[in-house]
């Protein structure tokens, strides 16, 4: 099925330890997005990636890295997970940057840091 | 930080009524979308309504656009059981580069 694919589903950490969240699309977009979601806060943006070959900080990307490795995945690091970073994590992808069209969102990684 | 604020937080309907969310914002736009989450999802993209737009129709969906006001509102007609879900605003502002800005969602609980 055409969409967006997000691997692992689920994640439990504990404290310091490393991971990276994979996702990949097949839908030849342009544009790609991590976002988390906490209750209550709705869906921050972590960094972007308009086009391939350039990446862009959102609003909360301290304690994260990402890479934009083709047109078709770009993943996202912790390098020392924190408790704070105990989230619901989306990738999404957009063919137009969110202008035309709306965006495809994965299924999400649900992530525990102990 | 959020652009689009929905309101009511949550909202409990019978099945058969429609349901009405609204969405305000603070900055110019290019457009307005709505998505749907169903728990333990992702968002699913439901309809995007341009500046310029005033209404637009989808199927039971009816959404409207007032940039003056800068608030938009969401129609769900005669609503389902499987309605139920959180939904949410999102703006495509003008002068961001390629990303939307999220509100913090609507729970929309239809009652059989």
């Amino acid at each position: 099925n055409a969409g967006v694919t997000q691997t692992p589903k689920f994640q439990v950490l504990k404290t310091g330890q490393s991971m990276t969240l994979q996702c990949a699309q097949d839908m030849n977009h342009n544009s790609m997005y991590w976002y988390r979601q906490d209750p209550g806060m709705g869906l921050r943006l972590i960094y972007y990636s308009a086009s391939e070959g350039t990446t862009d900080k959102g609003e909360v990307p301290n304690g994260y890295n990402v890479s934009r490795l083709n047109k078709r995945e770009f993943s996202l690091r912790l390098e020392s997970a924190a408790p704070s970073q105990t989230s619901v994590y989306f990738c999404a992808s957009s063919a137009s940057g969110g202008r035309l069209y709306g965006y495809t969102f994965g299924s999400g990684t649900r992530l525990t840091v102990v | 930080s959020q652009q689009g604020e929905e309101d009511p937080q949550a909202l409990s309907i019978q099945e058969g009524e429609n349901a009405t969310m609204n969405c305000s914002y603070k900055t110019s736009i290019n457009n307005l979308q709505w998505y749907r989450q169903n728990s333990g999802r992702g968002l699913v993209h439901l309809i995007l309504i341009r500046s310029n737009e005033r209404e637009k129709h989808s199927g039971r969906l009816r959404v409207t656009l007032d940039t003056s006001k800068k608030s938009s509102s969401l129609l769900i007609t005669a609503s389902r059981a499987a309605d139920t879900a959180s939904y949410f605003c999102a703006t495509d502002d003008t002068g961001a580069n390629s990303k939307l800005t999220f509100g913090k969602g609507i729970t929309l609980s239809v009652r059989p």
